[in-house]
C-alpha cells in the first residue's frame, strides 16, 4: 500500500543550527512534492514545491532535495530561527490539472531553542 | 487578499446529531478541497470540487458525509449523523486552476461527544 513517512518525533535543534525533516514514500510515483508548515490552530501554509525531475529547489533559508531513486525528500531551513519552530508536512501530488491529488504525511514538529 | 473564510471555528456536538461547516475560498479560486485532519495527523482528501463539480470524493463517507459547491463559490460539508471517530479539525483549502499551490483555511475543530 501507498505511504509517506515523516518523522513522528519531534526534532529539537538550537537556533542558528541546519534543520533537516525527512519524507520517505512507497508505492508511489509522485508528479511533484510539496513542503507546508502548519502552526498550531491553523491551517497549513505552502514553503514549496519539487517536480520529479528537479534535484533541489531553493527558497530563502528553504531547500528542499527530491531523490526518486531514494524515494526520499529532505527539507532544510539553515539558519534556524525560534520563528521557524511548527509541524512541517510533506505531501506528495499525484496527477495534473484538475484529476491531481495531494496526500500529506503526519508531520514532523520542529522546536527551535535559543 | 483575503484568505479562504471558514466558520464556526469550534463546534461540540453529541453523537448522532447533524453538524454544517461552511468555506468561503478566495475569490477565483476555481478549485476547492475539505480535507479532515485528525490529531496527530496530517489532511487526509475527503473532496475536490472543480468549480460546482466534484472531481474526487473517494474519501468521502458518503453514508454520512455528503458537500456541496453550488453556485461554484462558497462550500459546505455536513454531517449527518455524526459519530465519535470524527472528531477532528476540518479545513478547506482553494486554489487557482491549473496551480499546485493551495491555500488552506483556520480550519472547523469538531468535538463529538
Amino acid at each position: 500500500s501507498q505511504k509517506i513517512e515523516q518523522n513522528s518525533e519531534a526534532l529539537n535543534i538550537q537556533e542558528g543550527k541546519t534543520a533537516t525533516l525527512t519524507c520517505n514514500y512507497t508505492n508511489y510515483s509522485p508528479a511533484y512534492l510539496q513542503w507546508y508548515r502548519q502552526d498550531p490552530g491553523r491551517g497549513p501554509v505552502f514553503l514549496l514545491l519539487i517536480r520529479e525531475n528537479e534535484k533541489e529547489k531553493r527558497k530563502e533559508r528553504l531547500k528542499v532535495t527530491f531523490d526518486t531513486t531514494l524515494k526520499q525528500s529532505l527539507f532544510h531551513i539553515t539558519a534556524s530561527q525560534p520563528a521557524d519552530s511548527a509541524t512541517y508536512l510533506c505531501a506528495l501530488e499525484k496527477g495534473t490539472g484538475t484529476a491531481s491529488k495531494l496526500t500529506f504525511g503526519t508531520g514532523t514538529r520542529l522546536q527551535v531553542t535559543l | 487578499e483575503a484568505g479562504v473564510a471558514q466558520s464556526p471555528r469550534y463546534k461540540i456536538i453529541e453523537k448522532r446529531q447533524s453538524v454544517a461547516f461552511w468555506c468561503n475560498p478566495i475569490s477565483g479560486h476555481a478549485t476547492l478541497y475539505w480535507y479532515q485532519q485528525i490529531l496527530g495527523q496530517g489532511p487526509k482528501l475527503l473532496i475536490q470540487f472543480q468549480n460546482n463539480g466534484v472531481v474526487d470524493d473517494s474519501q468521502l463517507p458518503k453514508d454520512r458525509f455528503s458537500a456541496e459547491r453550488l453556485k461554484g463559490v462558497d462550500s459546505t460539508l455536513k454531517i449527518q449523523p455524526a459519530k465519535l471517530e470524527d472528531s477532528a479539525v476540518y479545513l478547506c483549502a482553494s486554489s487557482v486552476q491549473g496551480n499546485n499551490e493551495q491555500f488552506f483555511g483556520p480550519g472547523t475543530r469538531l468535538t463529538v461527544l
